[in-house]
């Protein structure tokens, strides 16, 4: 079946690092590619998407492209900020199925 | 932001006793879908909706029912309440579950502690 892997953290970085968080997934064919975000004490938030390969989805300073060939989809801002800190989850969904969540990966940015 | 709102918020209640969690949409999605977060586990689906009187179940529904006689609401309930269903249960609306449109949007989580 469809899955999704991620690092599960926590990841602790001082504010302005490079941030990357890794995401891989096995499906069968070609599903779409997700990225949200749950701050504390909130529901979870659509942070940026892809639908196809090479396809590179970005929101907020956060970006994450979409490779077919290492069945991947990292999340990366080159220079975060304390206000980033929260719970990232990565997911996918397959043509009529449902979504599929990471664990999610706890990130803490400190001042 | 979507327009998502869940009832009640927070609840504690005892072990044996029925409870039900409200989720009421304004965007006039079909689907709709109840999780629950708990630590190490991530999300999981509980039950979800892709029309009014139509549900089916997800990967954890023992021990709960659903229902929608509305677009706008779908109702999760505890028919005898335990320990084990001490979660935070979210709510979720999507437009469709097809490429394009399939992202789906949450409410705020209803935060239960069954003692």
């Amino acid at each position: 079946g469809n899955s999704v892997t991620q690092m599960e953290g926590p990841v602790t970085l001082s504010e302005e690092a490079f941030l990357t968080i890794n995401c891989t997934y096995t499906a069968t064919g070609y599903p779409s590619l997700f990225w949200y975000v749950q701050y504390p004490g909130e529901g979870l938030q659509l942070l940026l998407k892809a639908t196809k390969a090479d396809d590179k989805g970005s929101n907020k300073g956060f970006e994450a492209t979409y490779r077919k060939e290492t069945t991947s989809f990292h999340l990366e801002k080159g220079s975060v900020q304390v206000s980033d800190s929260a719970v990232y989850f990565c997911a996918l969904s397959y043509y009529g199925q449902n979504f599929v969540f990471g664990p999610g990966t706890r990130l803490s940015v400190l001042p | 932001d979507a327009g998502i709102t869940q009832s009640p918020r927070h609840k504690v209640t005892e072990t044996g006793t029925p409870v039900t969690l409200r989720c009421h949409q304004t965007e006039n999605h079909r689907y709709m879908y109840w999780y629950r977060q708990d630590p190490g586990h991530g999300l999981r689906l509980i039950h979800y909706s892709y029309g009014v009187k139509d549900t089916d179940k997800g990967e954890v529904s023992d021990g709960y029912s659903v229902s929608r006689s509305k677009t706008e609401d779908f109702l999760l309930t505890l028919e005898s309440a335990t320990s084990s269903q001490t979660s935070v249960y979210f709510c979720a609306i999507s437009e469709s579950r097809t490429g394009g449109n399939d992202e789906q949007f949450f409410g705020p989580g209803t935060r239960l502690t069954v003692l």
